[in-house]
């Protein structure tokens, strides 16, 4: 069964840092890789979409990797504002189906 | 385009009652995906819908279930409703394929009293 880490499950940081988030999953047969953006209360955003085949992707200041055989991937924000403040999930998709495991979250607060 | 929507963004219940949530697609997709969160156990899959037909089922017991009607739309029925059910319940859709990216509404929050 695939389980997915997300650690640290909280973090602050002051605004103007760069933030780091990392997922790590247990099997290594996944079609994709996704980092989501979830405000409280809300549904959830699609940030990134890595490929198995890709190593990394990026998007403005996010910037994501994936290192398929060592099941780790990481989510890059640079130069951090208030408005990023927000949990971030990451879910691997499996070969043969379209079921998402996620992690439980990033709890990101960046201070002004 | 429209993104996912669902309906109703909030519904209070009473125990042993049922609730049908709804689900419409973006445009064009085929594939349409329901998952639970709760604090405690995070979001979980619960089933999967492409072409009118189940595709794949999570661990859920059998008082959950859903269907997929011919122009995407989905909807997801649980019965005999337990506090447990007390959850915000996403849907998630996408083209077809196992590549493609998982696009969310912002789910229905449902209160079990």
């Amino acid at each position: 069964k695939q389980e997915v880490t997300q650690i640290p499950a909280a973090l602050s940081v002051p605004e103007g840092e760069n933030l780091v988030l990392n997922c790590s999953f247990t099997d290594s047969a996944i079609y994709n890789l996704q980092w989501f953006r979830q405000d409280p209360g809300k549904g959830l955003t699609s940030l990134l979409l890595i490929q198995s085949s890709q190593r990394e992707q990026t998007s403005g200041r996010l910037n994501a990797s994936l290192d398929k055989s060592s099941g780790r991937s990481t989510l890059y924000i640079a130069a951090s504002q208030p408005g990023d403040s927000a949990t971030y999930l990451c879910a691997v998709r499996p070969y043969g189906n379209n079921r998402l495991a996620f992690g439980k979250g990033n709890q990101v607060v960046v201070i002004p | 385009k429209a993104g996912v929507t669902q309906t109703p963004r909030y519904l209070i219940k009473t125990r042993g009652q049922q609730v049908t949530l709804s689900c419409s697609p973006i445009s064009g997709h085929r594939s349409v995906s329901w998952y639970q969160q709760t604090p405690g156990q995070g979001l979980q899959f619960l089933f999967e819908y492409f072409s009118e037909t189940q595709r794949n089922k999570g661990n859920f017991p059998g008082r959950f279930s859903g269907r997929q009607f011919s122009n995407s739309r989905s909807e997801m029925n649980v019965s005999t409703l337990e506090l447990g059910d007390s959850a915000l319940y996403l849907c998630a859709s996408s083209l077809q394929g196992h590549t493609d990216t998982q696009y969310f509404g912002p789910g229905t929050r449902l209160t079990v009293l």
